[in-house]
């Protein structure tokens, strides 16, 4: 059962206009989510996060905004840059529970197109 | 700057060959975690660390083991290497208490022939 659901496997935006990512979780426990941005053949790092008792966080052109009535989180890039080109990957942690292991998303492919 | 290495950016071995995979940490990180990633899979954890000598399996242990003999060391060993196991492997570390999130090495693309 797949606890954090990115349900776009991929996203195609042009430069300059926002991008929107979305992701949804199961598990009530978790309180603690991250995004994560990963180029081909390198690992994946960390370009986000928020906790529960927020609903938004914003890091520059990056906002995340969390929902937790709907269980869903979002990832605003604005403006959209062909750098940005990657693979997203939410995450959450239920920390509050002890648990500091993140469950991942399956990721969504963005696209800038110049 | 705080660093996860892992030891080969890309490996081919052949079928039936035993695999190390090593990984690398200079955080003084109590979490250590192995995963891999495939076209549409996302990143899936194969084994997890949180202390010296200590592992658990993850969602996909099989044909895996790790060693963990060090705190800053965290070994993937392929048993006897199949072509499914192809794949980019991804080590990251974590601190135990106080958490921030997940550093990531920079990968190792295995090709298994």
């Amino acid at each position: 059962d797949q606890q954090v659901k990115q349900n776009s496997p991929s996203l195609s935006v042009q430069e300059g206009r926002i991008s929107i990512l979305n992701c949804d979780y199961t598990n009530s426990m978790f309180d603690y989510f991250l995004w994560y941005k990963k180029y081909p053949a390198e690992g994946p790092t960390f370009l986000i996060s928020i906790s529960s008792i927020k609903d938004k966080n914003e890091d520059g052109r990056f906002t995340v905004f969390l929902n937790k009535s709907a269980k869903h989180l979002s990832l605003h890039i604005v403006p959209s840059q062909p750098g940005d080109s990657a693979v997203y990957f939410c995450a959450a942690s239920a920390r509050g529970a002890g648990s500091y292991q993140l469950t991942f998303g399956k990721g969504t492919k963005l696209s800038v197109i110049p | 700057d705080v660093k996860v290495t892992q030891s080969s950016r890309y490996l081919v071995k052949r079928t039936g060959e035993k695999v190390f995979l090593e990984c690398v940490q200079d955080m003084d990180h109590e979490n250590m975690f192995w995963y891999r990633q495939d076209p549409g899979l996302g990143l899936r954890l194969i084994y997890f660390s949180y202390d010296v000598k200590m592992k658990e399996k993850g969602d996909i242990p099989e044909g895996y083991s790790v060693s963990r003999e060090k705190k800053e060391r965290f070994s993937l060993i392929l048993e006897s290497a199949s072509t499914n196991q192809t794949s980019m492997y991804l080590c990251a570390s974590s601190r135990r208490q106080g958490y921030y999130g997940y550093t990531f090495g920079s990968g190792t693309r295995l090709t298994v022939v």
